[in-house]
């Protein structure tokens, strides 16, 4: 599976966009973007994923760029509940999740 | 639809001693996976399961196992516990049904070995 490439860390002001990037330039075609986050303690959240194509759902825009070497979270307007470590990860089909290091997203009042 | 639920959320237990994790996945699931996340390591993969049987394998000693039953619950195993087996241990559920299935985790059973 392709090794991705994050931020470690990461500010949005509340009611503001925040704009995650990933950088996976060595993706396959046949590999998934994937992102979940994780709060403090709890399970890993699945948040959306997507393959070429711009994705969005009720928590978030996935933003693949042409090439498919990076891509970027939109969370379209972040709350305090939002702060998290994201983790962007590119997987083709086997069921084991790696995930790295993430980003640390704190969101401010 | 109810998501993963793991018991229990939290566990003592002492070195030597053996623990027994449950997970119920999302109703339809029948692949459950298991991971281990330290603050050292991250994130493991453990096993998967689907059908009653293991389907993929981590690399984690035998005293790590697992099962899982006809109504897709699953179960891990650790003997003979350790002072590293501290961790937060995972469940992930999914369809199962293809290769590229999206993993719903659960809340996650915090595993202390004293």
């Amino acid at each position: 599976d392709a090794k991705t490439t994050q931020p470690p860390s990461m500010d949005c002001a509340e009611g503001r966009a925040a704009n995650l990037p990933c950088n996976h330039s060595t993706i396959s075609g046949n590999e998934y973007v994937y992102w979940y986050r994780q709060i403090h303690s709890q399970g890993p959240q699945y948040i959306i994923h997507g393959l070429k194509n711009n994705e969005t759902n009720e928590m978030a825009s996935l933003i693949i760029t042409e090439d498919r070497k990076s891509s970027t979270l939109i969370l379209p307007h972040a709350t305090l509940r939002d702060t998290a470590v994201y983790y962007c990860i590119v997987i083709q089909g086997a069921q084991k999740l790696v995930f790295g290091q993430g980003t640390r997203l704190t969101i401010n009042p | 639809k109810a998501g993963v639920t793991q018991t229990p959320r939290y566990l003592i237990k002492t070195r030597g001693q053996q623990v027994t994790l449950s997970c119920s996945p999302i109703s339809g699931h029948r692949s459950v996976s298991w991971y281990q996340q330290t603050p050292g390591q991250g994130l493991q993969f453990l096993f998967e399961y689907f059908s009653e049987t293991q389907r993929n394998k981590g690399n984690f000693p035998g005293r790590f196992s697992g099962r899982q039953f006809s109504n897709s619950r699953s179960e891990m195993n650790v003997s003979t516990l350790e002072l590293g087996d501290s961790a937060l241990y995972l469940c992930a559920s999914s369809l199962g049904q293809r290769n590229q299935e999206t993993q719903y985790f659960g809340p996650g059973t915090r595993l202390l070995v004293l």
